[in-house]
This record gives C-alpha cells, structure tokens and sequence, in this order.
C-alpha cells in the first residue's frame, strides 16, 4: 500500500525550540507538500517542492523552512517554534502528471508551550 | 481570484438523508475539482473529483455537480451513513500541481 509517513504524531515543543517535522513517500512523486490545518482556515500552504534540492513558498512561508535532500524526503523545520505555530502539519505528495492526485499523511499535532 | 470558498462550515444531517455541500471559485483557469475526505485522526483521502468538461460525476452514493457558468460545483451525498461523518475538503487547480483548497465542512451524519 502507498503511502506518505510523517514520523511523529503528536510532539510537544517549547517556545523557541527548532523543531524538524519528517516526511516520506514511498512513491516516487516529484512534488511534496506541506500545509498546516487549523480550524475554520482549513488547508493552508506552507511549503512545496517539485524536485530534489528545489522549493517553493506557498501562502504562510514566515517561520518555518523546508529541506529535500532526497526525492523521497521533505523536512519542514521550524528555526524558532512560537505558540501561534500550534497546529495540525499535513506533509502530501504528488506524481508530476495530471491530475497530480494528493496522497496526504496523517499528520503530526504540534502543540507549543 | 485564487480563492475557493467552501460552504456550511459545518452540517448535521440524518441518516438516511441527503448531504450537500457547496464550493464556489473565481478562476476560470481552474480545470480540475476534486473533493477529499477526513476522518479524524487521519490526512485527507481522494473521495470523487470532475473535470469542467461534464455537469455531473457519480460515484456509489457520492455526486459532484458542476455548474461553470455560476462558477460553482458542489458534493451530494446521498443515504448518509454514520460512518461519513468526516471532514470534506473541496479543491481547484489550473493543472498545475498546486491545489486551492476551500476551507472544509464537518459532517455530522446522526443515526
């Protein structure tokens, strides 16, 4: 079965901490995604990446970076975690053809104290 | 213009009855409309999804409606069950691999 692993479920981080949030497919997509989802904003684009070493910003970039060193990989890194980064992180890939159908992890809740 | 707005926020419906949620987007670009499922506890999964071409797509119990001279498109779910209860995302893109998503309606379906 396909599928995209997101390496941690739940995490508790302190304010001010750099917190990595992993992410893999074993599908062989060219694109990897990451969004955050909060209540009533539904999915918002953090990050996106169409190839090895290559990325994009999406609509809430401020805060967080990314990394793909390798094709199945895509890290989301935040350099400075703030409670207002609280939420549910969803890592997805995408072949690179039409209709570049989503696969979606489960998610990891971040909570910041 | 990039925007997809979702509607309800969130909807009650019996079991037995029919479930409608509806999306609404500005871009004409956009060529590809589908919708995706959560349960709680897991990521979004490909439910049902159109293309501009055709009016209406039927899967099992599961109906998107396309109507592209009002720009809008909708998802029917028909003898809702229980276990439908979830979160349903609508989405567009202009055949690129980033998708606009709406903002998600929870669905409850009552026994």
């Amino acid at each position: 079965d396909v599928k995209v692993t997101q390496s941690s479920r739940y995490l508790v981080k302190r304010t001010g901490e750099k917190v990595f949030l992993e992410c893999v497919q074993d599908m062989d997509h060219e694109n990897m995604f990451w969004y955050r989802q909060d209540p009533g904003l539904g999915l918002r684009l953090i990050y996106f990446s169409y190839d090895v070493k290559m990325k994009e910003k999406g609509d809430i970039p401020e805060g967080y970076s990314v990394s793909r060193e390798k094709k199945e990989r895509f890290s989301l890194i935040l350099e400075s975690a703030s409670t207002n980064q609280t939420s549910m992180y969803l890592c997805a890939s995408s072949s690179g053809t039409v209709p570049y159908g989503y696969t979606f992890g489960s998610g990891t809740r971040l909570t910041v104290v | 213009q990039q925007q997809v707005k979702q509607s309800p926020q969130s909807l009650i419906v019996q079991k037995g009855g029919i479930s409608i949620i509806n999306c609404a987007y500005e871009n004409t670009a956009f060529d590809y409309f589908p919708w995706y499922q959560q349960f709680p506890g897991k990521g979004p999964a490909l439910l049902i999804a159109i293309r501009p071409d055709v009016s209406e797509k039927k899967e099992g119990r599961f109906t998107i409606s396309f109507n592209k001279s009002a720009k809008q498109f909708s998802l029917h779910i028909m003898d809702s069950q229980p276990g439908d209860s979830a979160t349903y995302f609508c989405a567009a893109t202009t055949g690129t691999y980033k998708y606009i998503f709406g903002t998600g309606t929870r669905l409850k379906v009552l026994a």
